[in-house]
């Protein structure tokens, strides 16, 4: 079984500054692991993902995450937040690509103060 | 190119009533997933359909039934409704990597 532990549920950052969202994975083969962005009142918006290939994955608008072996960590990063980030980051665990369940975190919603 | 469409987008129904929500997906994309998302809450898996099949299914009862038809597009079915089953549902597409969310059917019991 898989499973992933997002640390923080609300993260407050100022506008230009770093944004770092934690996410711990435990999976008992190598993951594919994901972050989504979902706004209010919307669906979920792939940022990136990750599927064995180079450990430091790059996204959409500008957000990239680390995958650490020794650490089961994933951690999504960007270096200066914007107004426009200010939604709800999901990381996400699945045993293949698109053809396995993904099991979703509880959620980080992302503040960005002016 | 269209996304994952699904209809309607909010309904409202009474509890012990059925409701069917519908998904027609991504252009090229062959399986459909159905996941629960609470308010306040990570979406949670409720099955996945592939060759009009039920390929796989979490934990959910079974009140909870799908449908995927020779198009792709699939039904999620719920019956006996709870005011518990207030959420979210999305559906999701997927070919071989990653899934493609639609925007949602917010289903509203009272």
């Amino acid at each position: 079984a898989q499973s992933v532990t997002q640390l923080g549920s609300h993260v407050s950052v100022s506008e230009g500054a770093l944004v770092l969202l934690r996410c711990n994975y435990s999976s008992s083969v190598p993951p594919y692991l994901f972050w989504y962005v979902q706004y209010p009142n919307q669906g979920l918006q792939l940022l990136l993902k990750y599927t064995s290939a180079a450990t430091l994955v790059k996204g959409i608008n500008g957000f990239e995450a680390e995958f650490k072996k020794s650490e089961t960590s994933f951690h999504l990063t960007k270096p200066s937040a914007h107004m426009s980030d200010a939604a709800e980051y999901f990381c996400a665990v699945s045993l293949s690509g698109g053809y396995q369940k993904v099991t979703f975190g509880t959620g980080t919603k992302l503040q960005v103060i002016p | 190119d269209a996304g994952v469409t699904q209809s309607p987008t909010h309904l409202i129904k009474t509890r012990g009533q059925q409701v069917t929500l519908r998904c027609s997906p991504k252009s090229g994309h062959d399986t459909v997933s159905w996941y629960q998302q609470a308010l306040g809450q990570g979406p949670q898996f409720i099955f996945q359909y592939y060759e009009e099949e039920e390929r796989q299914r979490g934990n959910f009862p079974d009140r909870f039934s799908g449908h995927q038809f020779p198009n792709y597009s699939s039904e999620l079915n719920v019956n006996a409704l709870l005011l518990g089953d207030s959420a979210l549902y999305l559906c999701a597409s997927s070919l071989l990597e990653g899934y493609t969310f639609g925007s949602g059917t917010r289903l509203t019991v009272v």
